[in-house]
């Protein structure tokens, strides 16, 4: 089962910064937080991951709290093109059997 | 195209013919995941391999489904007796067996069958 919990929905307006939440409060010390996301009818795309500290990459930054309970996604400026499913996931596993296991993702919808 | 590759994107196949996808995975990884996904869910784990070897299965993979790597390169995934239930987007990832590293996903074969 996935061990996070994520809104439904979200909308954004384009330009604005799209902040998505994550809940994953039984995360183990070792277990990363990833974020991918699905366009219609594509495969998922990477985006970011951490295990503690915060990181930030050409796409995206991932805020992780300090007892590592939830994170959250930052799209700092959104546009009609970051319309997706977010999913937020914690990898699972020991090194050798690590696995992803997927949620129901956020619904982000970024409005004109 | 260094990405993953997934062959073919779309098959239409009849109830209770076998079909076969082929993922080519990033040359280098030797991680190689399937997964299933149907509409409105998330991807579902199905099984990964290490190398040639695969590790798990998951309890969605039924005795109808088999999985194979055989030189730890490209991989086969394959569905005896297709049912309608096995509609759905098929997604095979690859990764390295690091601990700080990222899985990729490729494009999926859309399954239906009918």
């Amino acid at each position: 089962d996935a061990k996070t919990t994520q809104p439904t929905s979200m909308d954004c307006a384009e330009g604005r910064a799209a902040n998505l939440p994550c809940n994953h409060s039984t995360i183990s010390g070792n277990e990363y937080v990833y974020w991918y996301r699905q366009i219609h009818s594509q495969g998922p795309q990477y985006i970011i991951h951490g295990l503690k500290n915060n990181e930030t990459n050409e796409m995206a930054s991932l805020i992780i709290t300090e007892d590592r309970k939830s994170s959250t996604l930052i799209l700092p400026h959104a546009t009609l093109r970051d319309t997706a499913v977010y999913y937020c996931i914690v990898r699972v596993g020991v090194l050798g059997t690590y696995k992803y296991i997927f949620g129901t993702g956020t619904r982000l919808k970024v409005l004109a | 195209d260094t990405g993953v590759s997934q062959d073919p994107r779309h098959k239409i196949t009849k109830r209770g013919q076998n079909v076969t996808f082929r993922c080519d995975p990033i040359s280098e990884h030797n991680r190689l995941y399937w997964y299933r996904q149907t509409l409105g869910q998330g991807p579902e784990f199905l099984t990964y391999f290490q190398n040639e070897a695969q590790l798990e299965k998951s309890r969605l993979l039924s005795d109808r489904f088999s999985a194979e790597r055989p030189k730890g390169s490209f991989s086969t995934l394959e569905i005896q007796r297709t049912e309608q239930g096995d509609s759905a987007m098929y997604l095979c990832a690859s990764s390295l067996n690091h601990m700080n590293t990222e899985a990729f996903f490729g494009q999926g074969t859309r399954l239906t069958v009918v």
